[in-house]
C-alpha cells in the first residue's frame, strides 16, 4: 500500500509570507496527525483529525496555524503569515484507529525553512 | 507532566560493534514506550514498543529495548551494528491519549 505523503518536502519562504503544507494519509485512515520538530529539539505534537474533524488541536502553537482535512482524506497545514520561529520539520502521521498504540506510519516529513 | 530525555544527541561506533541508546521518561504512570527510527529522506519507523508484560521487547532491525520501571527507562540496544543503521532515533511516551511525547533524538554515526 503506499504510504503517507507529504508535500513539499521543502519549502524556503520569507517571513511574512504563506506557506501551504499538505497531507495524504494512507487511504482508508481515518485519523490524522500532525507533529513538529524545530531544529534541535523534540518532535511536538501539533493536532490529531477523526474523518474531517478536528479530535484535539492543543498542540497548535498560535492562530497563525491552520489545519483542514476536508472530506476526510488529505490535510493541510497553512501557515499564515510565517515566522522565524516556525522553520523546522513538519511530520504528519495517519493510522486506522486512535492512539499510537495501533500503528502511525509516518510521513517523511516537510521541512520548512523561513527566512 | 510527561517528559523524555535522550541524553546522547550524538554516538559514533564502529561496524559490528554492540549499540546502547539511552531513554528516559517521567511520567506518573505505567507508559506507552516506544523507538522510532528516521533514516535520511525516509519518515519516522517504528522500532518497537512496550506497552506490558515482558521487560525486553524484540523490534525490526535485530534491535531490542528493556524496560526497567525502577529506573524510568527504556533504552535501545543492538548487539552488533551494520552500516545500514545509521540514522536518527527517538524515544517516545504514549500516556493514553492519542499522542506521543518525543525525546529530541539520537544521531547514530556507523564508522567501516
Amino acid at each position: 500500500e503506499a504510504g503517507v505523503t507529504q508535500f513539499p518536502s521543502h519549502s524556503v519562504i520569507e517571513k511574512g509570507q504563506t506557506v501551504t503544507l499538505r497531507c495524504d494519509p494512507i487511504s482508508g485512515h481515518d485519523n490524522l496527525y500532525w507533529y513538529r520538530r524545530v531544529m534541535g529539539k523534540e518532535i511536538k505534537f501539533l493536532l490529531h483529525f477523526v474523518k474531517e474533524s478536528k479530535q484535539d488541536e492543543s498542540g497548535m502553537p498560535n492562530n497563525r496555524f491552520l489545519a483542514e482535512r476536508t472530506g476526510g482524506t488529505y490535510s493541510t497545514l497553512k501557515v499564515q503569515p510565517a515566522e522565524l520561529e516556525d522553520s523546522g520539520v513538519y511530520f504528519c502521521a495517519s493510522s486506522w484507529d486512535r492512539g499510537p498504540f495501533y500503528g502511525y506510519t509516518f510521513g517523511s516529513g516537510t521541512r520548512l525553512t523561513v527566512v | 507532566a510527561q517528559s523524555v530525555t535522550q541524553p546522547d544527541i550524538h554516538i559514533t561506533v564502529s561496524e559490528g560493534a554492540s549499540l546502547e541508546l539511552r531513554c528516559n521518561y517521567s511520567y506518573g504512570a505505567t507508559p506507552y514506550l516506544f523507538w522510532y527510527v528516521q533514516s535520511p529522506g525516509q519518515g519516522l519507523q517504528l522500532l518497537l514498543k512496550y506497552f506490558s508484560g515482558d521487560t525486553l521487547v524484540q523490534g525490526i532491525k535485530g534491535f531490542e529495548a528493556e524496560f526497567k520501571r525502577s529506573q524510568s527507562s527504556f533504552n535501545l540496544r543492538k548487539p552488533s551494528v551494520h552500516w545500514s543503521d545509521a540514522a536518527e532515533y527517538f524515544c517516545a511516551v504514549g500516556t493514553g491519549a492519542n499522542n506521543l511525547f518525543f525525546g529530541t533524538g539520537t544521531r547514530l554515526t556507523v564508522i567501516p
